[in-house]
């Protein structure tokens, strides 16, 4: 079965802080993606990647960047956190060039103090 | 550009009622459809989507959606609800070859038993 993980699964982080939250598929999935949701915006798309060494950016990216070393795993790094960016952070893994269903994570929930 | 929209950010209905879920989309080419649902401090499951053929479509838990192109809206119903349906659900669109998918605000289902 396809499976999608994050870790941490609860974050605690100062402001200015560094975190970086990471996603692993075993899907093989080309796509992978880094959405946070917060209420009243359902899930908006911070970066997105369509292979190993690649990433792009989506809807909202300013303040973070992505990396995406392996097929497997896509990070997303939040140089200087912001108590802004506090809000429940999904990752997916896709395929079919993105016109196939995604397959997500549970979530990180990261709270900047 | 492509564009999703649920005009419903909250319904609520009775244990037993039939459901019906507002998705319209913007998108002038083939559209690929999908619904998700995500159940409180979940990630998104797959219902249902659509690529082409027959426009209704039977997803899993007795949920099915009806494509219309002539009038960009691929809404969701289910015949009788059941309390265990409360959960937010989302509308997406894919439209080709790596363009990351956009979502719908959601709609929150209430059930009443």
């Amino acid at each position: 079965e396809a499976a999608v993980t994050q870790s941490p699964r609860n974050k605690v982080a100062v402001t200015g802080g560094k975190v970086t939250l990471s996603c692993n598929q075993t899907n093989n999935h080309n796509n992978m993606y880094w959405y946070r949701q917060d209420t009243g915006h359902g899930l908006r798309l911070i970066h997105y990647s369509y292979g190993a060494g690649s990433t792009e950016k989506g809807d909202i990216p300013d303040g973070y960047k992505a990396s995406r070393p392996s097929q497997e795993n896509f990070s997303l790094i939040l140089e200087l956190a912001t108590p802004s960016q506090t809000s429940v952070y999904f990752c997916a893994s896709g395929d079919l060039g993105g016109r196939g269903e995604q397959y997500f994570g549970p979530g990180t929930r990261l709270t900047v103090l | 550009a492509q564009s999703v929209t649920q005009p419903d950010a909250r319904v609520t209905v009775s244990e037993g009622a039939s459901l019906q879920l507002r998705c319209k989309y913007s998108y002038s080419g083939t559209p690929y459809l999908f619904w998700y649902v995500q159940y409180p401090r979940q990630g998104l499951q797959l219902l249902l989507k659509y690529y082409s053929g027959d426009p209704v479509v039977q997803g899993v838990n007795g949920f099915e959606a009806e494509f219309s192109k002539s009038n960009s809206s691929f809404h969701l119903r289910k015949a009788s609800v059941h309390w265990s349906d409360s959960a937010v659900y989302f509308c997406v669109l894919s439209v080709n070859n790596n363009n990351a998918p956009r979502f719908g605000a959601g709609t929150k289902l209430s059930v009443k038993p």
